[in-house]
């Protein structure tokens, strides 16, 4: 069966420091891999998808980037923390595009 | 504007009674989907229904759309407090440079009382 993994669950960082969060899935191969945030519990905001290895679509400009470095990794970066960029960050990953999505148990960001 | 509208934002019943949500949207759609998220949790698919579809049923969920009227609606019968969490619904908008991306809605916060 798959499983999909974020870390961590929660962090705590100062404005300008750096970010990096990890997703991993397991039990599947070349997922289609998402990023999303949500802000004070309620809609997801789309942030980046990927199809591929090397291949990230930007949905909303800001400080933040992603990356895929192996088939079932995702990594949501930033080199310089916003008060702004404080939420719910969600991973989810589906078979095909735009179908059922799978969704890990997110990682709250709290910037300071 | 959001492509998907929840209403109402907030649902307070008691266990037993059943529980509809709503969902509208703007533009032409592949499919909608209803998902579920328990607080401070990832999301939890619940069911998709196609733009060729009129009604879904899955254990306690029934899903109708009316692609006429741009809307859909999640019904919950004889609920439980397990059911309390928040639901939203999910567009992928048809054609366009939207392909690929579901855009969600607010979504409606459903309290079942025991």
């Amino acid at each position: 069966s798959q499983t999909i993994h974020q870390w961590p669950a929660t962090l705590v960082q100062p404005v300008g420091s750096p970010l990096s969060l990890e997703c991993t899935v397991e039990g599947t191969s070349n997922p289609n891999l998402y990023w999303y945030r949500q802000a004070a519990g309620r809609g997801l905001q789309l942030l980046f998808y990927s199809v591929g290895i090397g291949q990230i679509s930007s949905e909303v400009p800001q400080n933040l980037s992603a990356s895929r470095p192996q088939d079932r990794q995702f990594i949501l970066s930033s080199k310089k923390l916003l008060l702004s960029d404080s939420g719910f960050y969600l991973c989810a990953w589906s078979v095909l595009l735009a179908e059922e999505q799978y969704f890990g148990p997110g990682t709250r960001l709290t910037v300071t | 504007s959001q492509q998907g509208e929840e209403d109402p934002q907030a649902l307070s019943i008691q266990e037993g009674e059943n529980a509809t949500m709503n969902c509208s949207y703007k533009t032409s759609i592949n499919n909608l989907q209803w998902y579920r998220q328990n607080s401070g949790r990832g999301l939890v698919h619940l069911i998709l229904i196609r733009s060729n579809e009129r009604e879904k049923h899955s254990g306690r969920l029934r899903v109708t759309l009316d692609t006429s009227k741009k809307s859909s609606s999640l019904l919950i019968t004889a609920s439980r407090a397990a059911d309390t969490a928040s639901y939203f619904c999910a567009t992928d908008k048809a054609g366009g440079t939207s392909y690929g991306k579901l855009t969600f809605g607010q979504g409606t916060i459903l309290t079942v009382h025991p």
